[in-house]
Parts: C-alpha cells; structure tokens; sequence
C-alpha cells in the first residue's frame, strides 16, 4: 500500500501567523482528503482534494499529483485552529499520515 | 456536523467482554466505513461495506466483524476484547462504493476504553 508522510510533526505558532503543512505519497493516489482533528478529538473534513487548489475562508490546500504531494496553508491562524491535522490518501481506502500536531499560542 | 451518527460516544468494559458499536450514515451514502485511532498504530481503515455487502478489508482483527443492514447503518462488534483494544473508533461514509475515489465524512467517534 502506499505510504503518506507527512510533516512537521510539530508546529507552535503565534496566533496572526501563517503556516504551510505538507503531505507526501509514495505512489499516486485517487483520493486525497485534509483532515483536522479538535482536541475533543472529531474528525472533520477540510478538503477533498486529488489535484488542483481549494480554498475555504483562511484555508486553501493544493495538490500537485504528478509530485505525490500536498500542501494545506492556514493564514491568520486563531487559537481554535489548534488540533491535528491529517492528510489521508487512497488508491482504495484511506490510508492517512501521522499528522502534524499544531498549537497555536495566544 | 457532518451528518454521520455515531452511538455510544463512550464505552467503558472489561477485558474478554463484547461490545457493538453502530453508526448510521449520511442520508444518501451507501459506503460505511470503519476506523481505529490508537495511539502507537494511528488511524488505521479497518471495513468497508457498500449497500449493504462487504467490499473492502483492511487490518481488521478475526475478534472483530461487521455489518451494514438494509436501512444502511452499520454495527461493529468487538469480541474477546483486549487492552490493546482501547482507542476511537470511527465510522465515515461517503455516496459511492469506489475506491476511496470520492468524500468521507467522518462521524464523532467512539472511545472504547477496556479496562
């Protein structure tokens, strides 16, 4: 199956800053999803992304599937995008990274 | 809210004991799906079923079964349970039974803690 990296592992940010996290595959994939979970521990749905560029309020993604990567942007962060976030992808079923755990400091 | 339903929200039981665990899909999807968030594993797909047939297994334990009715909700049974066991289980659906080929939205989990 494939493989999905992703990184940092590890984000502390000043609340106002902006950040990128980035998600590589190890083969291509026909689904790819971003995922945040809350510290309350629900998975909610950022995108569904395979290719191209999305973006939602402070929150964009793009995909370059030739590559086998994917970036999520947050601009503007706030304390309550706090959580982790998860990139998930799939030639059947998901198979998602270990998730970058973010913090955002008031 | 993402429209899947997810019950219990937390179980608590002992080891050797069985539980079920249900989940009712979106209105309209016809895949459910099952997950298991551990700590040292991640989140790991474990069932897929389409309009009610079996169409995809992942690491799946021979302890664990499920199942999707003809109203479309599903149930996960844990059996012989073990302290490993212990982590949230979610359900997601999506519309289609294509290979991972389209959304899943993800219901608010279940915490099983076995004690």
């Amino acid at each position: 199956g494939i493989q999905v990296e992703q990184s940092p592992p590890d984000l502390i940010l000043q609340e106002g800053a902006n950040s990128t996290l980035r998600c590589n595959f190890s083969d291509s994939v026909n689904n790819l999803q971003w995922f945040h979970q809350n510290p309350w521990g629900q998975l909610i749905n950022l995108f569904y992304i395979p290719s191209g560029t999305k973006q939602n309020g402070r929150l964009s993604a793009t995909t370059v599937a030739t590559e086998r990567y994917s970036l999520l942007y947050i601009s503007s962060s706030q304390t309550t995008d706090s959580g982790v976030y998860f990139c998930a992808g799939s030639q059947g079923n998901l198979i998602f990274g270990k998730g970058t755990k973010l913090s955002v400091k008031p | 809210d993402s429209g899947v339903t997810q019950t219990p929200k937390h179980l608590i039981t002992a080891t050797g004991q069985r539980v079920t665990l249900r989940c009712s899909p979106r209105s309209g999807d016809l895949s459910v799906y099952w997950y298991q968030q551990s700590l040292d594993q991640g989140l790991q797909f474990l069932i897929q079923y389409y309009n009610g047939e079996e169409r995809a297994k992942g690491n799946i334990l021979e302890r664990f079964s499920a199942q999707q009715f003809p109203d479309l909700h599903s149930e996960l049974n844990l059996s012989s349970l073990e302290l490993g066991d212990s982590a949230l289980y979610f359900c997601a659906s999506s519309a289609l039974g294509s290979g991972g080929a389209d959304t899943q939205y993800f219901g608010p989990g279940t915490r099983l803690t076995v004690l």
